[in-house]
């Protein structure tokens, strides 16, 4: 699988917007761009995801960059409750392969009130 | 919908011993798949079941098996613990058809100590 590279951490103000950034310069075209986030003492949580265009859903936004090398999970208004680890994964588009998810060490999204 | 279920909640073992974990997926799915992860460190992918089938296994020795039942529910055996195999366990469902975009669904985990 196609590495990925996440910023150790990151500091958010409550109820402003988030940007995670994560860079994939080795993406293939057929690799999917899919977000998790972990909250204290939970299990991962599925977030979104993207193979192109933009996407949006109740929880964020992705932004993908044009040549897909690089991508941005957007926050619009962060929470207490967004405080958590956030990866980024990359997932081949391949008959062949099952679904798992290979975990980089994601970014440590601390809110402060 | 309870989502993803799993037993224990919390284990205490010591080396040598042999352990079993559960897990029930989410209702309607039937592939379910077996992480660690290590204090500090992301998941790491243990191996994948679908149809009562090994469907892929990551780096791990053989000392880990598994099972999944005709329920699709499914257990993670370790035997000849070792104190490095203190992690939290986590298992998550999904549906097998849709192998590409497919959301998995994790439980909570289960913590395991080898002391």
């Amino acid at each position: 699988d196609a590495k990925t590279t996440q910023p150790n951490s990151m500091e958010s103000n409550e109820e402003e917007p988030v940007h995670l950034p994560c860079n994939h310069s080795t993406i293939s075209g057929t690799d999917y761009i899919h977000w998790y986030r972990q909250l204290p003492s939970q299990g991962p949580e599925y977030v979104i995801h993207g193979l192109t265009s933009n996407v949006n859903n109740r929880m964020a936004s992705l932004a993908i960059a044009e040549d897909r090398k690089s991508s941005t999970l957007i926050l619009h208004r962060a929470t207490l409750r967004d405080a958590a680890v956030y990866y980024c994964i990359l997932r081949e588009l391949n008959n062949n392969a099952g679904n798992m998810l290979t975990f980089g060490g994601g970014t440590r999204l601390m809110v402060k009130p | 919908d309870a989502g993803v279920t799993q037993s224990p909640t919390h284990l205490i073992k010591t080396r040598g011993q042999q352990v079993t974990l559960r897990c029930s997926p989410k209702s309607g799915h039937d592939t379910v798949s077996w992480y660690q992860q290590a204090l500090g460190q992301g998941p790491q992918f243990i191996f994948q079941y679908y149809e009562e089938e090994e469907r892929q296994r990551g780096n791990f020795p053989d000392r880990f098996s598994g099972h999944q039942f005709p329920n699709y529910s499914s257990e993670l055996n370790v035997n000849a613990l070792l104190l490095g195999d203190s992690a939290l366990y986590l298992c998550a469902s999904s549906l097998g058809q849709s192998r590409f975009t497919d959301t998995q669904y994790f439980g909570p985990g289960t913590r395991l100590t080898v002391l």
